[in-house]
């Protein structure tokens, strides 16, 4: 596709229940990551995926958080036993670089509510 | 370790004024250093990016910024503001060697602009 696809937009989830988000990057991009954005703060970043392969995976707060990419494109991050601190918004975002990041492209995110 | 210091959390302006949002960075390597724009419910934009080039760098919608080693800042500048830069303005940094970190972006705590009519 043209940009970086996340579904969905919006999330509302109660706590202790799981979710898991999609990112759709741009067509042959090789590198994914993940960033997470809490109210009034810049993104944080927590996982990176080149091709298939995660290759990074210190920002991921707990165990509950899992992300993957089994065929190279498509990426889910899965939150199990949600958490109200988990309430943020997920950015996705992707590069056609393998190391650098000069520049992703980032796309509109899911905004995640638990309650 | 890398960080990002965008003072003030929040800036106004005129419409038709200078436009100035300060970012001072911190990092034991050659920085890469970028700054994003981002509209409300969406996503982050590249606005521009020093990769050790140029130390002036211009970017889209008229904004530019300047390296400078010296005061570990990337001050980002427009010379006339329009309505239509409202928005939030995130600094970032990331390693500049090839090493393992060089794919990770660190981001400010961003700075809202706001344009006064």
């Amino acid at each position: 596709g043209a940009g970086v696809s996340q579904s969905p937009r919006y999330k509302v989830a109660k706590r202790g229940q799981d979710v898991a988000l999609r990112c759709d990057p741009i067509s042959g991009h090789v590198s994914l990551f993940w960033y997470q954005q809490a109210l009034g703060q810049g993104p944080e970043f927590l996982t990176y995926f080149q091709n298939e392969a995660q290759l990074d995976k210190s920002g991921l707060p707990s165990d509950r958080f899992f992300a993957e990419r089994p065929e190279g494109s498509v990426s889910t991050l899965k939150i199990q036993r949600t958490q109200q601190e988990d309430s943020a918004v997920y950015l996705c975002a992707s590069s056609s670089d393998r190391a650098k990041s000069y520049g992703y492209t980032f796309g509109s995110g899911t905004r995640l509510t638990v309650v | 370790a890398q960080s990002v210091t965008q003072l003030g959390s929040h800036v106004s302006v005129s419409e038709g004024a200078l436009v100035l949002l300060r970012c001072n960075y911190s990092s034991s390597v050659p920085p890469y250093l970028f700054w994003y724009v981002q509209y409300p419910n969406q996503g982050l934009q590249l606005l521009l990016k020093y990769t050790s080039a140029a130390t002036l760098v211009k970017g889209i919608n008229g904004f530019e910024a300047e390296f400078k080693k010296s005061e570990t800042s990337f001050h980002l500048t427009k010379p006339s503001a329009h309505m239509s830069d409202a928005a939030e303005y995130f600094c970032a940094v990331s390693d500049g060697n090839s090493g393992a970190g060089s794919y990770q972006l660190t981001f400010g705590k961003g700075t809202k602009l706001s344009v006064i009519p």
